[in-house]
């Protein structure tokens, strides 16, 4: 099976600043890696993929980072703003079945 | 593109009774849909993984004969917690698979009293 792990479950920062949320996985097997961004009461909003062919990916204002080698993932936002505070899941798995991580609740600072 | 809608967003029951939740991909046909629950302030668990036209597959732990699913067309399931109980009381999101990844929909709060 997957295990998955995220390094803080809080984090806090000043608006403008970048953020970063880690994310650990143990199976190896695992090809596919997806960050989502749950406001309350809300499901989980899709951000960004990436695929285990691929090291780095970038998207607005966002980028994921991929180690395979171990078995790292995270999540890197410029230039925060009030609007990306949520928490952040990491997902990893296949196309078939994805495991969440416990979630990283980022709070931006004015 | 993409959009998952869930019905109902809320729903309060009584102990024993049973409650249906839907989930229906917009603007997608979905041959794959998830149904995961999601505890306060934990991660999403996935329950079962639902096939349009084939029974559902169960995670381990999950009764299937209380959390009945249907996936009767490719922009349709449904999720029945039969003879509900306060643990039951949960956030109960379901996702499709569209483009090589899973959109969610927006979740049912179900309370059981």
């Amino acid at each position: 099976g997957e295990s998955v792990g995220l390094h803080l479950p809080t984090l806090s920062v000043q608006e403008g600043d970048n953020s970063i949320i880690n994310c650990a996985y143990s199976n190896s097997a695992s090809d596919y890696f997806i960050w989502y961004k749950q406001e309350s009461g809300k499901g989980p909003q899709f951000i960004i993929d990436i695929r285990s062919n691929m090291d780095k990916r970038q998207g607005q204002r966002v980028t994921v980072l991929l180690n395979k080698t171990v078995k790292h993932l995270s999540l890197q936002i410029a230039a925060t703003q009030p609007g990306d505070s949520a928490v952040y899941f990491c997902a990893v798995g296949n196309d078939y079945k994805l495991s969440f991580g416990a979630g990283t609740t980022v709070t931006v600072r004015a | 593109g993409a959009v998952v809608s869930q019905h109902p967003s809320r729903v309060i029951c009584k102990s024993g009774t049973s409650v249906k939740i839907e989930c229906r991909s917009l603007d997608f046909q979905a041959t794959t849909m998830f149904w995961y629950r999601q505890f306060p302030k934990q991660s999403l668990m996935l329950m079962a993984t639902s096939n349009e036209g084939s029974k559902a597959t169960y995670e381990q732990g999950v009764e299937k004969d209380k959390f009945l699913i249907n996936h009767a067309s490719l922009t349709l399931s449904t999720l029945t917690v039969t003879s509900a109980h306060p643990e039951d009381s949960s956030f109960y999101i379901c996702s499709a698979r569209a483009k090589d990844t899973q959109y969610f929909g927006p979740g049912t709060r179900l309370t059981v009293l």
